[in-house]
C-alpha cells in the first residue's frame, strides 16, 4: 500500500491567481497521476507525472494551465494557473500499480 | 459517450437489504475492472477487483459480463456503514484508469 499526503487540504482562491498543491508518497513509485474531480461527476485524469521527464497530459488539459513538477520519486506538484471559478473542484495526487490505485486524500478547491 | 456509465441512484435500503447495480462501458479492449468506494469528503479507495468468473469478497459480490461490457456489484445484508458511493473503473490495455460518475446507496436504519 501507499500513503499519501497532500497540502493544502482546501483552499479558497480569487480568480486569476495560482495555486500550488502538493503531493507527498511514502515510498518510490515510477508514476504518479494528478486527477480532478468535479462536483457530482467522475474522476478526471488530468496527467501522468514521471520522474526525469516532462508529464504527460490528457485530452483537454495543457501545460500552461496545469504546470506539473516531478522532482523526485517521491513528489509531485500540480499547479492550477490563471484560475476562474470553473476550476473550483477536488484534485487528487494518486499513484499505483497492478491491481490497485492508492489516492490522496483531495485538495479542495474554491475558486471565487 | 461516456467511458464509464453508472446509474447515480441514489438507491436507498434498509438494513439487511439486498442491493445491487450495474456499471457499463465502452472500450471492449478494457482489461482490468474495479469497484471502489467513495465516502463523503474522501478520497475513493479500492472495494475490489473484478475477474471474469466473478468473485465474492463477504458481503459483497461483482460480476463481469464481457459480451455485453457491463460490471455489477451486490450487497447483500446491508449494513448502516456501507453508505457510501460506489465507482466503477475500468482499467485500458494502457496504464489509465477510466472512472463512472458513482451511484450513491444510502442504508438507513
Amino acid at each position: 500500500s501507499a500513503v499519501i499526503s497532500q497540502k493544502p487540504s482546501r483552499d479558497i482562491c480569487q480568480r486569476g491567481t495560482s495555486l500550488t498543491i502538493q503531493c507527498q508518497v511514502d515510498s518510490q513509485v515510477t508514476m504518479m497521476f494528478w486527477y480532478r474531480q468535479q462536483p457530482g461527476q467522475s474522476l478526471t485524469l488530468i496527467a501522468t507525472a514521471n520522474q526525469g521527464s516532462e508529464a504527460t497530459y490528457e485530452s483537454g488539459f495543457v501545460i500552461d494551465k496545469f504546470p506539473i513538477s516531478r522532482p523526485n520519486l517521491t513528489f509531485s506538484t500540480l499547479t492550477v494557473s490563471n484560475m476562474s471559478p470553473e476550476d473550483s473542484s477536488i484534485y487528487l495526487c494518486s499513484v499505483g500499480s497492478g491491481t490497485e490505485q492508492f489516492f490522496g486524500p483531495g485538495t479542495r478547491l474554491t475558486v471565487l | 459517450r461516456k467511458e464509464v456509465e453508472q446509474d447515480p441512484g441514489p438507491f436507498n435500503v434498509p438494513e439487511g437489504a439486498t442491493v445491487a447495480f450495474n456499471c457499463t462501458y465502452s472500450n471492449s479492449a478494457s482489461q482490468s475492472f474495479f469497484w471502489y468506494r467513495q465516502d463523503c469528503r474522501k478520497e475513493p479507495k479500492l472495494l475490489m477487483s473484478v475477474y471474469s468468473s466473478g468473485n465474492e469478497d463477504g458481503r459483497f459480490t461483482a460480476q463481469l459480463n464481457r459480451a455485453s461490457q457491463y460490471i455489477s456489484l451486490l450487497i447483500r445484508d446491508s449494513k448502516l456503514s456501507d453508505s457510501a458511493t460506489y465507482l466503477c473503473v475500468v482499467r485500458g490495455n494502457d496504464y489509465k484508469l477510466s472512472f463512472g460518475a458513482g451511484t450513491t446507496v444510502t442504508v438507513r436504519a
